[in-house]
């Protein structure tokens, strides 16, 4: 079964650079989570999107911003990067009218030096 | 106090034992649970999902929902290395747009 796909698995970027982050969500889930995850630290919320629309907000800096596009596809853009941003970075979808289970990618693994 | 707690560990066991992973929540409004185990370096995988008290069974995997105490278990039955992982219960809200809240995860270790 198609799983979530996210791009690239690691990235390494210097301070005050900026990234993206990319998730391709399972087919036909209309609902995409961002995470981010520290060392040893349970999965963090950023930002949910559902149906392009942005849904509820977490712990999300405002250097950080995301968006949904229309094939549901989503991207995280972070900027003026901080030694502190380096983590795990997890996209997860789900399907809302059904309340069904979120589904996590793999991760982007981002380390700022 | 966080929404979710989650004893951390780490847990230690010998292969063949049963394992019993615990959540405790504490808003009543919560509905949907799950499950996740999650290997190093890799993203949470979804173990177990259930929206009513009681037991659901999957494999070697049972996963028990109390709302009644808002409490809720995961079990493992025969316990192989491969499944020393961290374990995290997650919980969320019916309807509208999906919060989840993660417990802390537990780090389980199956010696052989």
């Amino acid at each position: 079964a198609a799983g979530v796909i996210q791009s690239p698995r690691h990235l390494i970027k210097e301070k005050r650079e900026t990234a993206t982050l990319k998730c391709y969500p399972i087919p036909r889930h209309d609902t995409v989570y961002w995470y981010q995850q520290g060392p040893g630290q349970d999965p963090q919320f950023l930002i949910s999107f559902y149906e392009k629309m942005q849904s509820d907000k977490g712990s999300i800096p405002d250097r950080f911003s995301a968006q949904q596009f229309s094939d549901y596809h989503s991207e995280l853009n972070m900027s003026s990067l901080e030694l502190g941003d380096s983590a795990l970075y997890f996209c997860a979808s789900s399907s809302q009218g059904v309340n069904s289970p979120l589904h996590f990618g793999n991760g982007t693994r981002l380390t700022v030096t | 106090q966080k929404e979710v707690e989650q004893d951390p560990g780490p847990l230690s066991v010998p292969e063949g034992a049963i394992v019993s992973l615990n959540c405790t929540y504490s808003n009543s409004a919560f509905q949907y649970f799950m499950w996740y185990r999650q290997y190093s370096r890799k993203g949470p995988e979804l173990l177990m999902y259930t929206y009513s008290s009681g037991n659901k069974e999957d494999g070697r995997f049972t996963a028990q929902v109390d709302k009644s105490s808002k409490y809720i278990s995961l079990f493992i039955r025969d316990s192989q290395p491969s499944d020393s992982a961290t374990y995290l219960c997650a919980i969320f809200n019916s309807g509208g747009y999906q919060k989840v809240t993660f417990g802390t995860g537990t780090k389980l270790q199956v010696i052989p």
